[in-house]
């Protein structure tokens, strides 16, 4: 596609539920990576895959986060057992291995 | 890990004037800065970037410049205008379509 394409834009969960959030990068990005973004603040690094591989994953803040990326193309972030700091802005991005990233629009999660 | 401070958090000025962002690094290492521009409730996009091997980058109104011995990058705009209002956020890595550490954001609001 022309773009990162992220879905949902805003998901609202109860406290204690699952969420998956979904990113399609651009065709033939081989670097996807994820970001949380606290509401003014900028974007920290979650987790980073080549291809299928799951290269860094250090920025994940708790066991309860999940990324996976079996293809090499599209990307799911799995939250578990969502608790209210876990809301913010999730923003995928992806690159050619010598680009600077293009970013998707986000998701907006709400744990309520 | 690298750790990224951008100043000023808030920065208004008039339309036409110029405005300066400053941003420093920690890890040596890191040679490659870009400069990011979000507005509300959007995607951050790349605006400008430059590599360790250069001093100064220009692009129209917006330039940045980087000292490597200082380890501090600035972004300048000249000629402000009211589109220009947004917040700005710095960025370090160590090489471009890497892990990404970002200042915390400058929010420029250009005054007509």
């Amino acid at each position: 596609g022309a773009g990162v394409s992220q879905s949902p834009r805003y998901k609202v969960a109860k406290r204690g539920q699952d969420v998956a959030l979904r990113c399609d990068p651009i065709s033939g990005h081989v670097s996807l990576f994820w970001y949380q973004q606290a509401l003014g603040q900028g974007p920290e690094f979650l987790t980073y895959f080549q291809n299928e591989a799951q290269l860094d994953k250090s920025g994940l803040p708790s066991d309860r986060f999940f990324a996976e990326r079996p293809e090499g193309s599209v990307s799911t972030l799995k939250i578990q057992r969502t608790q209210q700091e876990d809301s913010a802005v999730y923003l995928c991005a992806s690159s050619l291995a010598s680009d600077g990233y293009t970013f998707g629009s986000g998701t907006r999660l709400t744990v309520v | 890990g690298e750790n990224v401070e951008q100043h000023p958090s808030t920065l208004s000025v008039q339309e036409g004037d110029s405005a300066v962002i400053k941003c420093t690094y920690s890890d040596s290492a890191s040679n490659y800065f870009p400069w990011y521009k979000q507005e509300l409730g959007k995607r951050p996009q790349l605006i400008i970037d430059i590599r360790s091997n250069v001093g100064e980058k220009k692009d129209q109104r917006i330039a940045v410049t980087l000292n490597k011995t200082a380890k501090h990058f600035s972004l300048h705009i000249t000629e402000t205008q009211p589109e220009d209002s947004a917040v700005y956020f710095c960025a370090a890595s160590k090489a471009s379509g890497s892990r990404l550490t970002f200042g915390e954001g400058t929010q420029l609001t250009v005054n007509p």
